[in-house]
């Protein structure tokens, strides 16, 4: 079946410092993948999509890499300010679901001053 | 751009209770709408896709008589909660997509918190 892998520990970072997720997945071949951020009691927001014929994305302090071949994509928060603290979830799509979205579980991100 | 709407927030209903919840896009006209409920420290799981004017599509395992949706306007997916248990106490988020590209992001309400006493 398929499944998408997020570390589950939460990732403890220093302000100023790059957070790096990352998430993994098996059995699927998805045309793309996005990145989220959700906050406790809220709905997530989208932030970066990548396709599967691109290597990487950049938006703002945001970079997003994706290796097919290793089946794995990187989400890279630089200089983290405490507001980038939230819970990243990352989402596969494409195929046959149409505009449907697999999730992952998230990992959650602190930042401390 | 691209607002969606969920209300209530939040439900606390004793067990036996139908309850109604609803998705408005604000500023846009959504054909397809998503519905997800999400367990504590869980994944998002898809419940449902709702396009307008059609029935709805359930995932497996997802029972269509007690999650009832309908998508009567381009604005506005409805997901009613019929005789609710406290099995069924969760986080239900909906999401609705802008366009008609497959590839595009989806924009999501701030979800509703059910609790069945």
């Amino acid at each position: 079946s398929q499944k998408i892998e997020q570390n589950s520990e939460a990732l403890n970072i220093q302000e100023g410092k790059t957070a790096t997720l990352t998430c993994n997945y098996t059995n699927y071949s998805p045309a793309y993948l996005q990145w989220y951020r959700q906050d406790p009691g809220r709905g997530p927001v989208f932030l970066l999509l990548i396709r599967e014929n691109e290597k990487e994305k950049r938006k703002e302090r945001l970079k997003v890499t994706f290796d097919t071949t290793l089946k794995q994509s990187l989400f890279h928060i630089t200089a983290s300010q405490p507001a980038d603290s939230a819970t990243y979830l990352c989402a596969l799509g494409g195929g046959d679901s149409w505009g449907k979205l697999q999730f992952g579980a998230g990992t959650q991100v602190v930042v401390t001053p | 751009g691209a607002v969606v709407s969920q209300h209530p927030s939040w439900v606390i209903c004793k067990s036996g209770t139908s309850v109604k919840i609803e998705c408005r896009s604000l500023d846009f006209q959504a054909t397809t709408m998503f519905w997800y409920r999400q367990f504590p420290k869980q994944s998002l799981m898809l419940m449902a896709t709702s396009n307008e004017g059609s029935k709805a599509t359930y995932e497996q395992g997802v029972e269509k008589d007690k999650f009832l949706i309908n998508h009567a306007s381009l604005t506005l997916s409805t997901l009613t909660v019929t005789s609710a248990h406290p099995e069924d106490s969760s986080f239900y988020i909906c999401s609705a997509l802008t366009g008609k590209g497959h590839n595009q992001p989806q924009h999501f309400g701030d979800g509703t918190r059910l609790s069945i006493l």
